[in-house]
């Protein structure tokens, strides 16, 4: 399979513990991107990277949530001390960014279903 | 009041019938308009996408976007079960960096 792989595809953890997600894009995107989804509700836009770049973050990001993409491929999401609000479908999806077209198409992974008890 | 507004329905029809999902939205600087699915479990993909005002036909898919209305429709014609999912609106201003979403209409298309 080459699309967009999430891990884990689910974690159920405690309040107040941290939680790290890892996506790895499809090869050769050099764009990757992290949504969040609650049930019934659209993904929000959290983030973005261009290689190890990151460009720009929602206000939705508090200071609880890190993203890195250290060598420009996979990435991770962390969550320090995870609050009950944070439970939610964490997704994230990739694309080829280039300055012949200014469409480009993101594709979306599986998502990492988080439950804070 | 939210920058995209979607009807989650539920939206339930017979197989073969014409189908009908719209959004509409508040921000004009939005020039690039998708259409994702997304079945339970897994993440949306894309079904189309428009630049600026216009229909664009893909098989039983067609999408329109009026931008003088703000308003945005997907018309699914002879469908089928297994178009039942969920159906996303997805709007962006420019480079489709920072798409923003509907809600989500969840269709069933019953045999």
């Amino acid at each position: 399979d080459t699309g967009v792989s999430q891990d884990p595809r689910h974690k159920i953890t405690k309040r107040g513990q941290n939680v790290t997600f890892r996506c790895d894009p499809i090869s050769e995107h050099n764009r990757l991107y992290w949504y969040r989804q609650t049930l019934g509700q659209g993904p929000e836009f959290l983030t973005y990277f261009q290689n190890e770049a990151q460009l720009e973050k929602s206000r939705l990001l508090s200071d609880r949530f890190s993203a890195e993409r250290p060598k420009g491929s996979f990435s991770t999401l962390e969550i320090q001390r995870t609050e009950q609000g944070d439970s939610a479908m964490y997704l994230c999806a990739s694309s080829v960014a280039s300055q012949r077209a200014s469409y480009n198409e993101q594709f979306f992974g599986p998502g990492t279903r988080l439950t804070v008890l | 009041q939210k920058e995209v507004e979607q009807d989650p329905g539920p939206l339930s029809v017979p197989e073969g019938a014409i189908v009908s999902l719209n959004c509409t939205y508040s921000n004009s600087a939005f020039q690039y308009f998708m259409w994702y699915r997304q079945y339970s479990r897994k993440g949306p993909e894309l079904l189309m996408y428009t630049y600026s005002s216009g229909n664009k036909e893909d098989g039983r898919f067609t999408a329109q976007v009026d931008k003088s209305s703000k308003y945005i429709s997907l018309f699914i014609r002879d469908s089928q079960p297994s178009d039942s999912a969920t159906y996303l609106c997805a709007m962006s201003a420019w480079n489709n960096n920072d798409m923003r979403f509907g809600a989500g209409t969840r269709l069933t298309v019953k045999p």
